[in-house]
């Protein structure tokens, strides 16, 4: 069955450090990939989204991801972190009408 | 706000017990999508519903059914209750139909505990 994984269930980080969630899905074809976040006690919404062309995509409040087709990966970025990042990230994967999220990682940003 | 509501909040109840879910998809929005997420499992899709008929089913228990109505909420029926159903039920809405494409918006959720 196809899947998806964060491998970084819970990752705790101070104010300034650099952030990398990893996203891995087993689907060999054509993905469309998003990044969903939660934050305390609001509903998901959207991070950022790829569907083709420049692997490097960027998404609202500074985060960026890159798509690696060859490691199958889709990690999310951001250069410095912000209290105000604490919340729960989800990957999820889609292709031929399906959409398969992750498990998510939940970050915790210290101040 | 995403524009997605859903009632209750919260929701108590006992096992063996029948409850509903009520979602109201954001304006303009003919899918909805049920989800639920639960500690040990993530968030795993249950159903989809576009412009008032089933479209795709996920990993939904014969327990469980939904529908969309003309007005296009939508209402997740929970019956024979059982502890581990125990989890927070979100919906989302979109425009279109197609899973893979299409930006959800989620909303705020139903947490159910199961006693």
């Amino acid at each position: 069955a196809q899947s998806v994984s964060q491998h970084n269930h819970h990752v705790i980080l101070s104010e300034a450090a650099s952030l990398e969630l990893g996203c891995n899905y087993s689907y060999g074809g054509t993905v469309n990939l998003f990044w969903y976040v939660q934050y305390p006690g609001q509903h998901l919404q959207l991070l950022l989204k790829y569907f083709s062309g420049d692997p490097l995509v960027k998404g609202i409040k500074g985060f960026e991801a890159e798509f690696i087709k060859s490691k199958f990966s889709f990690n999310l970025r951001k250069p410095s972190v912000q209290w105000s990042d604490t919340a729960e990230y989800f990957c999820a994967v889609g292709w031929a009408d399906k959409l398969i999220f992750g498990t998510g990682t939940r970050l915790q940003v210290f101040p | 706000d995403s524009g997605v509501t859903q009632t209750p909040k919260h929701l108590i109840t006992a096992t063996g017990q029948r409850v509903t879910l009520r979602c109201s998809p954001r304006s303009g929005d003919l899918s909805v999508y049920w989800y639920q997420q639960s500690l040990d499992q993530g968030l795993q899709f249950l159903i989809q519903y576009y412009n008032g008929e089933e479209r795709a089913k996920g990993n939904i228990l014969e327990r469980f059914s939904a529908q969309q109505f003309p007005d296009l909420h939508s209402e997740l029926n929970l019956s024979s209750l059982e502890l581990g159903d125990s989890a927070l039920y979100f919906c989302a809405s979109s425009v279109g139909a197609t899973r893979d494409v299409e930006t959800q918006y989620f909303g705020p959720g139903t947490r159910l505990l199961v006693l």
